[in-house]
């Protein structure tokens, strides 16, 4: 079956722009997290959803970091004013629960590159 | 708190020999080990987790991975490597009750013909 997807692959964007990250999870898998990886990094936690709700949002390193998933399915990390150092790759997983049981599923990631 | 550690950036082994990716985790419950790898440019796979039970448990394409108590330990192994397994290779913990593993910084295992 399908995997999870991220839509774009790559974005180049300007200093001070807004972008937004989009994530398909797999269909039926509650749970969605977004994590950010640097180089030579292991994913940095960002976000956890539950459902519609982010029942755990204390990766997200400032408020110009927002994401939703208002369906409980698709998601969308969304940045204000980016900055140079945003850069990186973002990484979407989603899992069949939110367990501690469950592996998580990996999307191939969007390459956000801050000009 | 939960954290993890990958000692080595980078293993290197000849095709056909055994190999070793080393993990080391510090959790204050019951600790939930998980091994994920990662090709360029795509995202991570999983490969096996360490729940309850057997401290050795078998995954994907191969590999296994010991669960020691006593060392803090879940080191990922395969018998006989393949220029394939060339990877960069991710240890992630969960402490009990926690829904947010956090992982390793990586290893990058390069397998030479």
């Amino acid at each position: 079956g399908a995997g999870v997807s991220q839509t774009p692959s790559n974005k180049v964007t300007e200093k001070g722009k807004y972008v937004e990250l989009r994530c398909d999870p797999i269909s039926g898998h509650t749970a969605l997290y977004w994590y950010r990886q640097s180089l030579g990094q292991g994913p940095e936690f960002l976000i956890y959803f539950q459902g519609t709700g982010a029942a755990d949002d204390s990766g997200l390193p400032n408020d110009r970091f927002f994401a939703v998933r208002p369906e409980g399915s698709v998601s969308t990390l969304k940045i204000q004013r980016t900055e140079r150092g945003d850069s990186a790759v973002y990484l979407c997983a989603s899992s069949e629960a939110g367990g501690v049981y469950y592996e998580q599923y990996f999307g191939p990631g969007t390459r956000l590159t801050v000009t | 708190a939960q954290s993890v550690a990958q000692p080595e950036d980078q293993v290197n082994v000849a095709e056909g020999n055994p190999l070793t990716v080393k993990c080391t985790y510090s959790v204050s419950g019951n600790p939930y080990l998980f091994w994920y790898v990662q090709y360029p440019n795509r995202g991570l796979q999983f490969l096996l987790k360490y729940i309850t039970g057997d401290n050795l448990v078998k995954g994907s394409y191969g590999f296994e991975a010991e669960f020691n108590k006593s060392q803090t330990s879940f080191h990922l192994k395969k018998p006989s490597a393949l220029v394939s397994d060339s990877a960069l290779y991710f240890c992630a913990v969960r402490d009990g009750g926690s829904y947010i593993p956090t992982f390793g910084r990586g290893t990058s295992l390069i397998v030479h013909p």
